[in-house]
């Protein structure tokens, strides 16, 4: 079976300082692994994909096989951040999806 | 405009009323998938499906029905709906073999 966990349900940091999401996999096959953001009152859309290894907004996220974890971070929050995020593992050929639980992330000023 | 679209938006019903909240893309895409957004329970997966005629059970199917008669969309059906099926719902899509789902807007079910 495939599980995703994020462990905070809220993280709270001030503007500026650095922020980490967690999320931690269970999966059998080679993990496709993902992050999706979603702004208040708006619909969610990818942030990040594992394979890209590519910086949006600032965020990157590394792919660790070892202690299967795919953790979000950024070196310097800022306000316009705040928004709840999810870690998604999704397969490119089956349809099933697992979203974790979520984290929302407020930026303070 | 590349999109998914859902109606409803929002929606207030009574205990055991049937109701269907239509789920519709023009992106051509294969996979279409219904989530409810819970608070503290994240996004779960309800039905997904990966081609007309072709779906499958997610997470929490109890309670829920779809069809996919079409490629461009995809209803999902409560027969007979219970208040513990008030939630958020999202529908969304993606091409086979892609990565990036892309979501509708959500529908804000409360039933009563």
């Amino acid at each position: 079976a495939q599980r995703v966990t994020q462990p905070e349900k809220l993280l709270s940091v001030f503007k500026g300082a650095p922020v980490e999401l967690k999320c931690n996999y269970s999966y059998s096959g080679s993990p496709e692994l993902f992050w999706y953001v979603q702004y208040s009152r708006q619909r969610l859309q990818l942030l990040l994909r594992h394979i890209s290894r590519e910086s949006i907004k600032g965020f990157t996220a590394d792919l660790n096989k070892g202690e299967t974890s795919f953790h979000l971070k950024k070196p310097f929050a800022q306000e316009e951040d705040s928004a709840m995020y999810y870690c998604a593992l999704i397969p490119t050929n089956a349809g099933k999806s697992t979203f974790g639980d979520g984290t929302t992330l407020t930026v303070k000023p | 405009e590349a999109q998914v679209t859902q109606n409803p938006r929002y929606l207030i019903t009574v205990t055991g009323k049937k109701l269907t909240v239509t789920c519709s893309q023009n992106m051509n895409h294969e996979y279409m998938s219904w989530y409810r957004q819970d608070p503290g329970l994240g996004l779960r997966q309800i039905y997904y499906s990966m081609n007309v005629e072709v779906t499958d059970k997610g997470d929490v199917p109890e309670g829920y029905k779809v069809s996919r008669k079409e490629k461009r969309n995809f209803p999902l059906i409560l027969e007979s709906p219970s208040p513990n099926q008030t939630s958020l719902y999202f529908c969304a899509s993606r091409r086979r073999g892609s990565d990036e789902q892309y979501f509708g807007p959500g529908t804000r079910l409360t039933v009563t």
